[in-house]
């Protein structure tokens, strides 16, 4: 099955500044790609994703790009607000299996 | 924008017993799922559910759980005895069939076994 790991798994940065969170998939046949924001007690909302066709897609403040020979993604936050503290997942999806393999989370928090 | 809605909120209960978790799916979707998640741990892929069958279940998908779809919009998830392990959110996802991706997630249901 899919492994997706996650870094980092906590990132704190400054109002204004940007962040980045990594992930990298172990199956070749993964082919998209979501990143999802989790509030406190709430579900995962997707934010962004990106298909394998795809090496990078932008949607105002947030970006995703893919690396598909490296297997790798990052998700992209310019400009953070205190709005964007929360636990972000990222995941892959293989199109063969139908269910989404997700990391484990980073918690970013924006210091005002 | 169509959600998919899922109750109860919080649910307690005792070890041992049965439990019901209950999901609402957006309405033209026809692909289901039961994800969980335990506190602090990774969103973890239960079961999968088409056409009124499951499509696919991991491990922990054992012999104690099981998924109904028994009115045509109602799409549960039944855990015959609970253990204290079980406690964790569980959250049911759908998506629609002319795509492979879009999955849209409920608000979870947060199960605490005593």
């Amino acid at each position: 099955g899919e492994n997706v790991e996650q870094h980092p798994s906590t990132l704190s940065v400054q109002e204004g500044d940007s962040a980045v969170i990594k992930c990298t998939y172990s199956d070749s046949a993964s082919n998209y790609f979501p990143w999802y924001k989790q509030e406190l007690g709430k579900g995962p909302q997707l934010i962004i994703d990106i298909r394998s066709n795809v090496g990078e897609k932008k949607d105002q403040r947030i970006a995703v790009t893919l690396n598909k020979t490296a297997k790798h993604f990052s998700l992209h936050i310019t400009e953070t607000q205190p709005e964007d503290s929360a636990v972000y997942f990222c995941a892959a999806f293989l199109s063969n299996d139908y269910k989404l393999s997700f990391g484990a989370g980073t918690t970013v928090t924006v210091r005002a | 924008e169509p959600e998919v809605t899922q109750t109860p909120s919080h649910q307690v209960t005792q070890m041992g017993q049965e439990v019901i978790l209950r999901c609402v799916p957006i309405s033209n979707h026809l692909y289901f799922y039961w994800y969980r998640q335990i506190l602090g741990q990774k969103v973890e892929f239960l079961v999968s559910f088409y056409n009124n069958e499951i499509s696919e279940k991991s491990e922990i998908f054992d012999d104690q759980f099981s998924v109904e779809r028994p009115d045509g919009s109602n799409f549960t998830l039944k855990i015959r005895s609970t253990k204290l392990e079980d406690s964790a959110m569980y959250f049911c996802a759908s998506r629609t069939h002319t795509t492979n991706y879009g999955y849209t997630f409920g608000s979870g249901t947060r199960l605490t076994v005593v």
